[in-house]
Parts: structure tokens; sequence; C-alpha cells
């Protein structure tokens, strides 16, 4: 099966600073790229996703870049507000069912 | 669309209880699935199925069964609850198995006493 890393597991940023979370994974057959977003007590929610043939995808001020040669794809959020603070969880798809990363936890200080 | 709905939101049970959690959901979505979510641990996937009359198991499986006898529900039941089930419990649906955006219900909280 599929094995995702997702680093960093917590990640604490100023108010207007970039924060970066970075996922790596084994299958290269893998080809869809999901990020979700969890505030506290929601539920997991679809913020931006990338698919295999595409390296790079934007939404205001999110981002998502992928690089399958390296196996790894990255959520990028610039300008970031303290409302961005959640748990986000890369997870990746293919041959297999979807198989998530641990989450990394953003605290955005004002 | 009401999309993935959950209940109960929040339950309490004794060691050895059984309980059936419901999932359910209205977009016609083949695949569905249950994790389970702890401190630490991300969502750890419990049950799964590709449609109605197939199941299948994931990560953390014991303790729990499924079935799947129409393409709109989805239960989980505990067999007999123990405290290492104490947990936020995710049902999740998606149009397909694979590349398919995940939609996630509210969540069950599970308190085993």
């Amino acid at each position: 099966g599929e094995n995702v890393e997702q680093h960093p597991s917590t990640l604490s940023v100023q108010e207007g600073d970039s924060a970066v979370i970075k996922c790596t994974y084994s299958d290269s057959a893998s080809n869809y790229f999901p990020w979700y977003k969890q505030e506290l007590g929601k539920r997991p929610q679809l913020i931006i996703d990338i698919r295999s043939n595409v390296g790079e995808k934007k939404d205001q001020r999110i981002a998502v870049t992928l690089n399958k040669t390296a196996k790894h794809f990255s959520l990028h959020i610039t300008e970031t507000q303290p409302e961005d603070s959640a748990v986000y969880f890369c997870a990746v798809e293919g041959s297999y069912i979807p198989t998530f990363g641990r989450g990394t936890s953003l605290i955005v200080h004002p | 669309n009401a999309g993935v709905t959950q209940t109960p939101k929040f339950q309490v049970l004794k060691t050895g209880q059984s309980m059936t959690l419901q999932c359910a959901q209205d977009m016609n979505h083949e695949y569905m699935s249950w994790y389970r979510q702890d401190p630490g641990m991300g969502l750890r996937l419990i049950h799964y199925s590709v449609g109605a009359g197939i199941t299948d198991q994931g990560e953390v499986p014991n303790g729990y069964n499924v079935s799947r006898s129409t393409t709109e529900d989805f239960p989980l039941r505990l067999l007999s609850a123990a405290p290492s089930q104490t947990s936020v419990y995710f049902c999740a649906s998606s149009l397909g198995q694979n590349q398919e955006t995940q939609y996630f219900g509210p969540g069950t909280r599970l308190l085993v006493l």
C-alpha cells in the first residue's frame, strides 16, 4: 500500500508570514493529491488539490506544488491570517484507496 | 443536499456495550469509509466500501463491523466497546474509489468508560 509522510507536525508562524507543509509518498502510480483543512471541532474539508499532470496550482493565498520525480508535494499558504489556524492533512490517491498524512497543526499568531 | 450525515454527535458507553454509529449520504456516492481520529495519529481507516454489498477492512478494523445494504447508508457497529475505542469517528464518501475528493460527515465523539 501507499506510505505518506507529512512534515512538520506543528508549525507556528506570525500573522503575515508564509507557511509550507510537505508530504512525501511512496507509490509512483499515485496521481491525485488533495489537501484538507480541519478547524477545531469540525470535519476535514478540501481546500485545494492537484493531479499528476500539473506541477503547480494556485487559489488566492494557497498553492500546491507537485514533484512527481521526487514523490513529494507541498502546501504553501502566503500572508497567513489567524483564521488559517487549523490542522492540515495531505492525502494521496491512485491505485489504492486514499491514504492520509498524520496532519500538521498550523498556529498563526496575531 | 444534506451531504454526509452522522448520528449520534456524542455518545458515552460502558465497557462491553455495543452500539451502531450511523452514516448516510445523499450524493449517490459509490465509495464510503469510516475513520477514527486520535490526537497525533491523524485519520486512520477502519473499514470502507466501494459499493452496495461490498466492504473491506482498513488499517484498524478490529472491534468494528460494517455493512452496506444500500448506496446511501454505511453503519459502523462496535461489538463490545473498549476504552481504547474512545475517539472521534468520521464517515466519508466520494464519487469513486480513487482520485476523488472525500466528503466528511460532522463526526461522532465516542467516550468509552
